[in-house]
């Protein structure tokens, strides 16, 4: 099993640009997760989801949207970035409370 | 709402030694917590998970316990090696909303 994978690795956009962050699991969980981390600041929790077709807000979704239209997939949009949403971000999935976390995607917006 | 807290945020060790690492939670109405580890530029790695009805929990060279009453856990690491070198993150889960993570306590472990 490959377990969680995020695409693209690193990337840089400019104000205002869009992207998505690519997150795919082979495991079979039902719950899919996406959080930032910023530097002393800890794990934030941006979305998540329980489900294909079930998703739900998290601590900071401002400036962000998932979809989970199959199990296996949950990408992150993010629409307008700012330099706010410089971070490295962190897809995980697990079958309830357990998290398998991927490798991260390191995004800069300058 | 849950709050976690990681004490100490920093720590620097000698090989070999022993050591503890804390964990504090406002909400002490939790399934289980979960420690975590993360490398520099990678995800997190799940180390021991203990359940509610569970004082201990061990792996290896690292012991697990949690006081549910008291809204604590700590993480015990025995003869510590560089390899040990990471930040560690704990997470209580309370089963309405996802994990809560602490900031997590960098350890780095000199050879």
């Amino acid at each position: 099993n490959a377990g969680v994978t995020q695409t693209p690795k690193f990337r840089i956009l400019k104000i205002g640009q869009s992207m998505t962050l690519q997150c795919t699991q082979d495991m079979n969980h039902n719950y899919m997760y996406w959080y930032r981390q910023d530097p002393g600041m800890g794990l934030k929790l941006i979305y998540y989801s329980v489900g294909a077709g079930i998703t739900d807000k998290g601590e900071v979704p401002n400036g962000y949207n998932v979809s989970r239209s199959t199990t296996e997939d949950f990408p992150l949009r993010l629409e307008l970035a700012a330099p706010s949403q410089t971070s490295v971000y962190f897809c995980a999935s697990g079958p309830t409370y357990e998290q398998y976390f991927g490798p991260g995607t390191r995004l800069t917006v300058t | 709402k849950q709050e976690v807290t990681q004490i100490p945020a920093a720590l620097s060790v000698p090989e070999g030694e022993n050591l503890v690492l804390n964990c504090s939670f406002t909400d002490s109405a939790i399934y289980n917590l979960q420690w975590f580890r993360q490398d520099p530029g990678k995800g997190l790695t799940s180390l021991l998970l203990i359940q509610s009805s569970q004082r201990e929990q061990t792996s290896g060279r690292l012991n697990a316990s949690l006081d549910k009453s008291s809204g604590r856990s700590t993480l015990y690491i025995a003869a510590s090696q560089p390899g040990d070198s990471a930040t560690y993150l704990c997470a209580p889960y309370s089963g309405n909303t996802p994990l809560v993570f602490g900031k997590g306590t960098r350890l780095s472990v000199i050879a």
